[in-house]
């Protein structure tokens, strides 16, 4: 069945940490994308990709960084995580040629 | 640039009431609009989309028709239950080899029995 995976779904680490959140997906789609999800709900593209070893920055500045080496791989690393890095981040894919955007169903960070 | 207003939450209704979430937006060219729900812990999900104007989306039970005239794409339902409490965003894709979506900010629904 095609899907989107994120892992892990809830994690919660010190400051300075190094951690990579997973994506992966079975969808096919060339594309994919990173959202942050501030407390009061509103989404923020940090990275997205246009395929493989293409990856671009997005709206809202990151210290996050991510990768794209395979098609349905797409990890998120951040080298030392902060208080400020507490979000939810959503992971979404979409289809060459089509315009709707399909979304895993996240991770929530706590750093303390 | 492009950018999506909507209504701000959080919205409280009882069961069975009317529901109207407002969206209005700016973009340059035809977008396509769209709403999408995130249920508690869950990430988005599609909830409808229209690619022209006056195309209207539906799906379990909610409506929303792309008006061009008042660049408005609001969200409706008759008669809501407690199981539509969520988050609701209204986004748009501006297309013309645009691969993002721009976001409104969110408006929290909580249906009451």
């Amino acid at each position: 069945e095609a899907d989107i995976y994120q892992t892990p779904r809830y994690l919660v680490i010190g400051t300075g940490k190094k951690i990579t959140l997973e994506c992966s997906q079975t969808m096919g789609h060339d594309k994919m994308y990173w959202y942050q999800q501030d407390p009061g709900m509103e989404l923020h593209l940090i990275h997205y990709s246009y395929g493989v070893n293409s990856t671009e920055k997005g709206d809202l500045s990151s210290e996050s960084t991510v990768s794209r080496i395979r098609t349905e791989h797409f990890p998120l690393t951040l080298e030392s995580a902060r208080p400020s890095h507490t979000s939810q981040y959503l992971c979404a894919t979409l289809r060459q040629g089509y315009d709707t955007q399909y979304f895993g169903p996240g991770t929530r960070l706590t750093v303390l | 640039g492009d950018s999506v207003t909507q209504m701000e939450g959080p919205v409280t209704l009882s069961e069975e009431a009317f529901l109207t979430i407002n969206c209005t937006y700016t973009a340059t060219g035809y977008p396509s609009l769209f709403w999408y729900v995130q249920y508690p812990g869950e990430g988005l999900q599609l909830l409808l989309k229209a690619t022209k104007a006056d195309d209207k989306g539906s799906n379990k039970g909610f409506e929303a028709t792309y008006r061009k005239e008042t660049t408005s794409f609001h969200l409706e339902k008759g008669s809501v239950q407690v199981s539509d409490s969520a988050v609701y965003f209204c986004a748009l894709a501006s297309g013309a080899g645009s691969y993002q979506l721009t976001f409104g900010k969110g408006t929290k629904l909580s249906v009451i029995p």
